[in-house]
């Protein structure tokens, strides 16, 4: 079945810069993956998702590419603030009959942004 | 707010007890997702049921049961508690079958 990794598992960084989360995928069928951020005492929240058929996707500060190929993908967060600190998860939908439609979690990546 | 709601909030209970965590989707949602949240294992994929009716199941034990209802609502049984199913609980929903979930608050189980 699919696997998702993702890297790193902590991530600080000073707010103003970037920050960048990667995540692998074994299924290359999968074709869909969004990211969750969660904060302390509350549910994943979407931030963006991308579809296998794009390989970049931004809102605002927030961009997701995907390199299908190599079966990965990652979160770009420019011009950090504080109010960025929180879990971010990367997830894939796998396409396997009854799977579809279930998303396969990384074990998320917590990141500080220092003011 | 994703417009999906879970009750309880907090649920503290015994062991070899039995509980009931409710989810209401997003209005014109006909799918639901069950994950469970626990430090060691991350987020996982529990069960879906989509208009009614079981589509999906991951890896969710004997002990647990779900259910969706006509009005869409579903509920999440765990019986026999352990200790060890200490977690926080999320169901999702999403219009279709396959497509954008969106969580809800959580139910934090604890079994002392």
């Amino acid at each position: 079945g699919e696997n998702v990794e993702q890297h790193p598992s902590t991530l600080s960084v000073q707010e103003g810069d970037s920050a960048v989360i990667k995540c692998t995928y074994s299924d290359s069928a999968s074709n869909y993956f969004p990211w969750y951020k969660q904060e302390l005492g509350k549910g994943p929240q979407l931030i963006i998702d991308i579809r296998s058929n794009v390989g970049e996707k931004k809102d605002q500060r927030i961009a997701v590419t995907l390199n299908k190929t190599a079966k990965h993908f990652s979160l770009h967060i420019t011009e950090t603030q504080p109010e960025d600190s929180a879990v971010y998860f990367c997830a894939a939908e796998p396409v396997d009959g009854g799977s579809q439609g279930n998303l396969i979690f990384g074990k998320g990546t917590k990141l500080s942004v220092k003011p | 707010d994703s417009g999906v709601t879970q009750t309880p909030k907090h649920l503290i209970t015994a062991i070899g007890q039995r509980v009931t965590l409710r989810c209401s989707p997003r209005s014109g949602d006909l799918s639901v997702y069950w994950y469970q949240q626990s430090l060691d294992q991350g987020l996982q994929f529990l069960i879906q049921y989509y208009n009614g009716e079981e589509r999906a199941k991951g890896n969710i034990l004997e002990r647990f049961s779900a259910q969706q209802f006509p009005d869409l609502h579903s509920e999440l049984n765990l019986s026999s508690l352990e200790l060890g199913d200490s977690a926080l609980y999320f169901c999702a929903s999403s219009v279709f079958k396959s497509d954008t979930q969106y969580f809800g608050p959580g139910t934090r189980l604890t079994v002392l």
